[in-house]
């Protein structure tokens, strides 16, 4: 089966740097994404890792250990408009599907 | 502008009545997926497809029920035997290819009243 695990609340300050993790096991892994959610509204996209290493993207890095299982969303120089729920998602393709699986996600409150 | 469509944003349903949430997208994606989100919850995966005329179960497919018999159209019915359907029901699509994100629509809450 699939279990994807991240922390339910963070908080952080504005223009600090946070880091969000996520721990996934999945027999089929082929990706995994990071999603921002405000209330009430539809996950936007934010990044994507295949392979091993630091990918980044503005403000916003996400890294990948495949062998550990292991990803971390890091944003840096923190805005009030980034307080959001930021979900883990992994690509499944064991039993040939092609599932796209979320974590819980992690509520982000950035104060001033 | 490409994009994907679900309607409507707020449904109310009585008790025991069947209701389809509507799901369509002109980005030619072929694959196409229906989540649910429960308050301060993450997503679950109801049901999927990855082409026309196919669809598999996700992790909470009992008292849902999907068809896809148009590669733009993936609308769900939530059944009398969905024993809790008051939530937020969430619809995407991705291309075919695996390195590529899924892009969601902007959501219908549903509340049975």
């Amino acid at each position: 089966g699939q279990n994807i695990d991240q922390p339910t609340e963070m908080t952080a300050t504005e223009g600090a740097i946070v880091q969000i993790n996520c721990t996934y096991q999945t027999s089929g892994f082929n990706g995994l994404f990071w999603y921002q959610q405000h209330a009430g509204e539809a996950p936007t996209f934010l990044s994507y890792n295949v392979l091993d290493g630091l990918e980044e993207k503005g403000r916003f890095s996400s890294f990948l250990s495949r062998s550990k299982g292991y990803s971390y969303l890091l944003l840096k120089e923190l805005q009030m408009k980034d307080s959001a729920s930021y979900l883990c998602a992994v690509r499944d393709l064991s039993g040939a599907t092609n599932k796209l699986i979320f974590g819980t996600g992690t509520l982000l409150a950035v104060q001033p | 502008d490409g994009g994907i469509t679900q309607s409507p944003k707020y449904l109310f349903r009585k008790e025991g009545q069947n209701v389809t949430l509507s799901c369509e997208q002109n980005l030619n994606h072929d694959a196409m997926y229906w989540y649910r989100q429960d308050p301060g919850q993450g997503l679950r995966l109801i049901y999927y497809s990855q082409i026309v005329n196919d669809f598999q179960k996700g992790d909470i497919a009992e008292g849902y029920s999907v068809s896809r018999e148009k590669k733009e159209s993936f609308p769900l019915t939530v059944t009398s035997a969905q024993k809790n359907p008051t939530a937020f029901y969430l619809c995407a699509s991705s291309p075919g290819q695996l390195n590529t994100e899924a892009f969601f629509g902007q959501g219908t809450r549903l509340t049975v009243v």
